[in-house]
């Protein structure tokens, strides 16, 4: 098992421009959560699925945002038509059930 | 709603001292809580947890926190701090049937002095 794996680790992107992050899970996994993370702040919940479902997504994940998890496996969370207040760590975790969760290493996105 | 407050920004300690951070919640039902640790430009790891039970969890690296429900309050704790206990903790309180939705405080940073 080697945990949570989230590329790319870094993403520096124009404004305007749309990215695309890649989070792994725990392979035995079935529910995978999103999570942003801006300078001097604890992380903030964005959106989870169960298998493929996203069964719960926050006021933060505006229009911009889309999440997947097309097998319940991996999942891609891509923002549009990026801005500056966009620029975060986003951070991935997995978790069996309703127990604890696990996090990967993030991605850091820096939109100049 | 459900938040957490680290009353702490930053605390300093000299290595081998006691360390205690402080975490306060609200929550409306039972709650699910955690610390968890993150070291620079790293995600965060899982120290401990609490559900039921002993109100005294211990963890990895010889952390442990009490769960005081009393004061809303889940405390973490060291007795000797090393030099590598160095990074921001975070606390972090959750729906027991979905503790992976979490709601995180804004972490306090520990510096820990040669």
């Amino acid at each position: 098992d080697t945990g949570v794996s989230q590329n790319p680790r870094h993403k520096i992107t124009k404004r305007g421009q749309n990215v695309t992050f890649r989070c792994d899970p725990i392979s035995e996994h079935n529910r995978l959560y999103w999570y942003r993370q801006t300078l001097g702040q604890g992380p903030e919940f964005l959106t989870y699925f169960q298998n493929e479902a996203q069964l719960e997504k926050s006021r933060l994940l505006s229009d911009r945002f889309s999440a997947e998890r097309p097998k319940g496996s991996f999942s891609t969370l891509e923002i549009q038509r990026t801005e500056q207040g966009d620029s975060a760590m986003y951070l991935c975790a997995s978790s069996q059930d309703s127990s604890e969760a696990f996090f990967g290493q993030g991605t850091r996105l820096t939109v100049v | 709603a459900q938040s957490v407050t680290q009353p702490d920004i930053h605390i300093t300690v000299s290595e081998g001292a006691s360390l205690e951070l402080r975490c306060n919640y609200s929550y409306g039902a039972t709650p699910y809580l955690f610390w968890y640790v993150q070291s620079p430009g790293q995600g965060l790891q899982l120290l401990l947890k609490y559900f039921s039970g002993d109100t005294l969890v211990q963890g990895i690296k010889g952390f442990e926190a009490e769960f005081k429900r009393s004061q809303s309050s889940f405390n973490l704790r060291k007795p000797s701090v090393h030099w590598s206990d160095a990074a921001e903790y975070f606390c972090a309180v959750g729906p027991y049937r979905n503790a992976g939705k979490s709601t995180f405080g804004d972490g306090t940073t520990l510096t820990v002095k040669p």
